[in-house]
């Protein structure tokens, strides 16, 4: 059964720091790993889709990598602004219905 | 970029009555929806999967005849919670997955906050 943890749970930031989540998942025979940004009483917003074959992908002041053979996923932020504080969920496809198995999530909270 | 609705996004119930929760895909088809709950503090937890046409498929510990998912048309699918009870009082987001790239994202609908008195 795939497990996805993310470390850490929760962090706190001033303003213009960079910063990095961690994603790690049990079971590496996955075709895909997505990074989502919720808002509190919010749905989710997708961030970045990396595909299997990828090692990367960057949107704006986001990065986000893959490395399947270690089952670990990061999203760096760059220049972090208070706008960005929202809780962080990972997650990677299940079997042939590409059912989402979440991570635990991270709270990031950016502070002025 | 693909949207994916809800309604209602807020509702509040007795105890005992049932509630019907939509999820609409509006500008793409998806033939799989799929249907989570999220308690405070907690992440997403997938309950089913929602097919186009046939039956739905209800992850372990879900309760098929107490969570009905209706999947009728490729942009509509919905979710009736019957007899809610107190315990049953979540956040209810759905997802849509749109089938034109292969392997493609799934797009989440803004949640229903459902409260059971």
């Amino acid at each position: 059964k795939q497990e996805v943890t993310q470390i850490p749970a929760a962090l706190s930031v001033p303003e213009g720091e960079n910063l990095v989540l961690n994603c790690s998942f049990t079971d590496s025979a996955i075709y895909n790993l997505q990074w989502f940004r919720q808002d509190p009483g919010k749905g989710l917003t997708s961030l970045l889709l990396i595909q299997s074959s990828q090692r990367e992908q960057t949107s704006g002041r986001l990065n986000a990598s893959l490395d399947k053979s270690s089952g670990r996923s990061t999203l760096y932020i760059a220049a972090s602004q208070p706008g960005d504080s929202a809780t962080y969920l990972c997650a990677v496809p299940t079997g042939t219905a590409s059912k989402l198995t979440f991570g635990t999530g991270t709270r990031l909270q950016v502070t002025l | 970029g693909a949207v994916v609705s809800q309604h209602p996004s807020r509702v509040i119930c007795k105890s005992g009555t049932s509630v019907k929760i939509e999820c609409r895909s509006l500008d793409f088809q998806a033939t799989t929806m799929f249907w989570y709950r999220q308690f405070p503090k907690q992440s997403l937890m997938l309950m089913a999967t929602s097919n186009e046409g046939s039956k739905a498929t209800y992850e372990q510990g879900v309760e098929k005849d107490k969570f009905l998912i209706n999947h009728a048309s490729l942009t509509l699918s919905t979710l009736t919670v019957t007899s809610a009870h107190p315990e049953d009082s979540s956040f209810y987001i759905c997802s849509a997955r749109d089938m034109r790239p292969s392997y493609g994202t799934q797009y989440f609908g803004p949640g229903t906050r459902l409260l059971v008195l």
